[in-house]
């Protein structure tokens, strides 16, 4: 079945620092792939898609690309704030899933002043 | 516009009785998802709604249901309830059951005694 793997976490860096989280995934079709945020005390939150092989989904500074030879959509940002302290997580849905998403176990980034 | 809407926001039973949670949707969407985030977990699929019906259903057994009413809106049950399903219950809403964007509600914490 579907499943995605992300980085062990938690992650901590200091203000300015670059992110990399990465995420891998398995999947028997050519699935789209998302990065969600989980704000403290708030809802998921799509934070960039991409929806096949080669694609860029960027937002907020935020950008991974859909590498369909690593099966990776590793997500970056040059320069954290303390704001983007949250936790990530990395989904994918097949293309016959519809709204039906498998997401990763989640990485908890805490951006230090 | 309000977003999703989920209630209540937090509740407390004990093993075997039975919980019913309730979701609204974003306006102009249709289509309803349930999903359960244990604990450092990332979220798991239940099942989704469309056009009152359940379209798809994740590996969750049969103590778990659901319905939708003519104006979109959910309902949850989970009947017998045990120790492990004590979890954070979010509800998402797209529209055509497509997965263009899913927006979640902020979750029903369930705690099971």
């Amino acid at each position: 079945g579907d499943s995605v793997t992300q980085m062990e976490g938690p992650v901590t860096l200091s203000e300015e620092a670059f992110l990399t989280i990465n995420c891998t995934y398995t999947a028997t079709g050519y699935p789209s792939l998302f990065w969600y945020v989980q704000y403290p005390g708030e809802g998921l939150q799509l934070l960039l898609k991409a929806t096949k092989a080669d694609d860029k989904g960027s937002n907020k500074g935020f950008e991974a690309t859909y590498r369909k030879e690593t099966t990776s959509f590793h997500l970056e940002k040059g320069s954290v704030q303390v704001s983007d302290s949250a936790v990530y997580f990395c989904a994918l849905s097949e293309e016959t899933s519809g709204s039906r998403l498998t997401f990763g176990e989640g990485t908890q980034l805490t951006v230090n002043p | 516009d309000a977003g999703v809407t989920q209630s209540p926001t937090h509740l407390i039973k004990t093993r075997g009785q039975q919980v019913t949670l309730r979701c609204s949707p974003k306006s102009g969407h249709d289509t309803v998802s349930w999903y359960q985030q244990a604990l450092g977990q990332g979220p798991q699929f239940i099942f989704q709604y469309y056009e009152e019906e359940e379209r798809q259903r994740g590996n969750f057994p049969d103590r778990f249901s659901g319905h939708q009413y003519p104006n979109y809106s959910s309902e949850l049950n989970v009947n017998a309830l045990l120790l492990g399903d004590s979890a954070l219950y979010l509800c998402a809403s797209s529209k055509d059951m497509g997965i263009g964007e899913l927006f979640f509600g902020e979750g029903s914490r369930l705690t099971v005694l």
